[in-house]
């Protein structure tokens, strides 16, 4: 059974600062990552993803993997108050296994 | 396009009553998903279908729950009787194989009481 792993947080940094989110998963087979982020009574949406080993950059965002390490990272740089949410990091192929989320609070 | 389409959004029903939830997926997409997600499991995978036929449906937590997809614009998720423990957000998804991810719908919130 594929599993995602995530702290569920909450994760506090303070406005300007990087965050850090990680991520495990349980299949050596998973050969796609996304990260998801949920708003409060919002439904869940795509910001990153990423396939192969290294760093995936997107303006304010970077998506790392490991899959020696069967690790996923989200970075969040110059955070905002408008990143506070849920992040959800999720294992894909014909369907997605989500991880529990990482709470993520950025102070003013 | 206007992305999935859930009703109702809000639901509060009765212990013992039938609940029925829609959803339109995006036109094209060939994937339809039916996740719940509560405070304790998180989003979970109920099942999922793929042109229309039913994939996977191991997620769905027992004989209460029925899903459908008559065609390719429409899918329900059926429980009945409904019980207080299916009180959760229920998420439909849709994606297509040449499009990364998934685009969820608004949810519909459910309450049994």
């Amino acid at each position: 059974q594929k599993e995602v792993e995530q702290n569920s947080g909450p994760l506090s940094v303070p406005e300007g600062a990087i965050a850090s989110l990680n991520c495990t998963y349980s299949d050596r087979g998973s050969q796609s990552f996304f990260w998801y982020r949920q708003y409060s009574g919002k439904s869940p949406e795509l910001i990153m993803s990423i396939y192969s080993n290294g760093d995936k950059e997107d303006g304010r965002f970077t998506a790392q993997l490991n899959k020696a390490s069967q690790y996923v990272s989200l970075l969040i740089r110059d955070s905002q108050p408008s990143d506070s949410a849920t992040y959800l990091c999720a294992a894909g192929g014909q369907n997605f296994v989500f991880g529990p989320g990482t709470r993520l609070s950025v102070l003013p | 396009d206007a992305g999935v389409i859930q009703s109702p959004r809000h639901e509060v029903t009765e212990m013992g009553q039938e609940v029925t939830l829609r959803c339109k997926p995006i036109s094209g997409h060939d994937y339809l998903f039916w996740y719940r997600q509560t405070m304790m499991r998180g989003l979970e995978l109920l099942i999922y279908f793929n042109n229309n036929v039913p994939i996977d449906d191991s997620g769905m937590p027992e004989d209460r729950f029925s899903a459908k997809m008559p065609n390719a614009s429409f899918s329900t998720l059926k429980i009945q009787p409904s019980e207080p423990r299916d009180s959760a957000v229920y998420f439909c998804a849709s994606s297509d194989p040449d499009v990364e991810g998934y685009t969820f719908g608004s949810g519909t919130r459910l309450t049994v009481v």
